[in-house]
């Protein structure tokens, strides 16, 4: 089992979509979550970053972490063409320092 | 503030020859890791480096190694390409001063073709 599983998708929605990304993890040590977003042909930028259990909300973004699920969550509210990129989650916790990620999600926003 | 710079952007090797990628972090990021980024595997982290000193190194062989400077600027080198290291190369910074929470500022990556 990977440490970290987030569905690779491809997911297509229309613009105004509200949209849904998720990721699961396995080890219990995490405590720090964030989402990245990668648009073609560039590094990841971080988009949201959360400790432990709980909802962040920054603009049209929230991130909802679930420790005891070990679930965590990324909603886009009305979506736009230009949330079209990669979506990777990425969590660490313990005592290293490495970030552990998703595989990353392609997201297209169809105007 | 400029970002992180990784250079070059793009090379094509041959197999079996050896490759020198370069980064330099965030002005006062004293940390820098590095990531393989393939379609089939994501992103796989390498090794950390603070202080010139490797904190933290990932499941790849021995081909792949890396170094700091006094400056934080850091290099990885990958000898005896293999058509597998195909690859894009990132190169993160961050302050590196607390364990669990480091939150990474990523390069544009250098993309690398093993032909």
């Amino acid at each position: 089992q990977k440490e970290v599983e987030q569905d690779p998708g491809p997911l297509s929605v229309p613009e105004g979509a509200i949209v849904s990304l998720n990721c699961t993890y396995s080890n219990s040590a995490f405590q720090y979550f964030m989402w990245y977003r990668q648009y073609s042909r560039k590094g990841p930028e971080l988009l949201m970053y959360t400790y432990s259990s709980g909802n962040k909300e920054d603009g049209r973004f929230t991130a909802q972490v679930d420790k005891s699920s070990k679930y965590i969550s990324l909603f886009i509210r009305d979506s736009q063409p230009s949330d079209s990129a990669t979506y990777l989650c990425a969590m660490s916790g313990g005592s290293n320092y490495k970030l552990t990620f998703g595989k990353g999600t392609l997201l297209t926003v169809n105007p | 503030k400029a970002g992180v710079t990784q250079t070059p952007r793009y090379l094509i090797k041959t197999r079996g020859q050896q490759v020198t990628l370069s980064c330099s972090p965030i002005s006062g990021h004293r940390s820098v890791s590095w990531y393989q980024q393939t379609p089939g595997q994501g992103l796989q982290f390498l090794f950390e480096y603070f202080s010139e000193t490797q904190r933290n190194k990932g499941n790849f062989p021995g081909r792949f190694s890396g170094r700091q400077f006094s400056n934080s600027r850091s290099e990885m080198n990958v000898s005896t390409l293999e058509l597998g290291d195909s690859a894009l190369y990132l190169c993160a910074s961050s302050t590196g001063t607390v364990a669990g929470a480091n939150v990474l500022t990523f390069g544009a990556g250098s993309r690398l073709t093993v032909l």
